[in-house]
């Protein structure tokens, strides 16, 4: 069982407000690291697949960092909308092509 | 894009009853399904992979004999729990890969609750 590590478990953002939580995972064996939207009652919805060191990706207000020597990656978002409130996911995946899943992190945007 | 339809969405069963959850790939051939077990406030956690046409291969400490894999068409897979117990009662999800370049398409999950 690989360790997956997503910190904070959940967080709580004023509409407006930026935020960013992290991703930790192992350095050795890496081939690429996805990001997960989950709401709840859905399928969880891919946002990136990152497989490069110092990867950067964007996807509207959404974006992620990769740094695959120290075993982080970060999730960004800017100027937090209701509708950003889901749980994310992140999954290391080794070259087995098996993924292992951190718990998550839950975000919460306040009107 | 992609779609995996997951049934059902939850259900209750007794104890010592058998369950089925189905997942099928609805415009794509998932060539690898994947199935996992979520408990609360935990991560999702990988019970086994299957291809299509072979067994599944079962992750450390998972009873095969237990949850029955079955990934007969490209299309479609399913996990039954056999002789449920209220330990079974779990979230469960699957995930289709449709080939070497593709992601992953997640099902929206199945709430089981042996009572």
């Amino acid at each position: 069982i690989l360790n997956v590590e997503q910190s904070p478990q959940s967080l709580h953002v004023q509409e407006g407000d930026s935020t960013n939580f992290t991703c930790s995972f192992p350095s050795s064996n890496f081939y690429a690291l996805h990001w997960y939207r989950w709401e709840t009652a859905k399928s969880p919805e891919a946002l990136f697949v990152m497989t490069l060191n110092g990867d950067e990706k964007k996807k509207g207000r959404i974006s992620a960092t990769l740094n695959t020597k120290e075993g982080y990656s970060y999730l960004y978002i800017k100027g937090s909308q209701p509708e950003d409130s889901a749980t994310y996911l992140c999954a290391f995946r080794s070259d087995d092509y098996k993924l292992s899943f951190g718990a998550g992190t839950t975000v919460t945007v306040r009107a | 894009g992609a779609v995996v339809s997951q049934h059902p969405s939850r259900v209750i069963c007794k104890s010592g009853t058998s369950v089925k959850i189905e997942c099928r790939s609805l415009d794509f051939q998932a060539t690898t399904m994947f199935w996992y077990r979520q408990f609360p406030k935990q991560s999702l956690m990988l019970m086994a992979t299957s291809n299509e046409g072979s067994k599944a291969t079962y992750e450390q400490g998972v009873e095969k004999d237990k949850f029955l894999i079955n990934h007969a068409s490209l299309t479609l897979s399913t996990l039954t729990v056999t002789s449920a117990h209220p330990e079974d009662s779990s979230f469960y999800i699957c995930s289709a890969r449709q080939g070497t370049n593709y992601g992953y398409t997640f099902g929206s999950g199945t709430r089981l609750t042996v009572v």
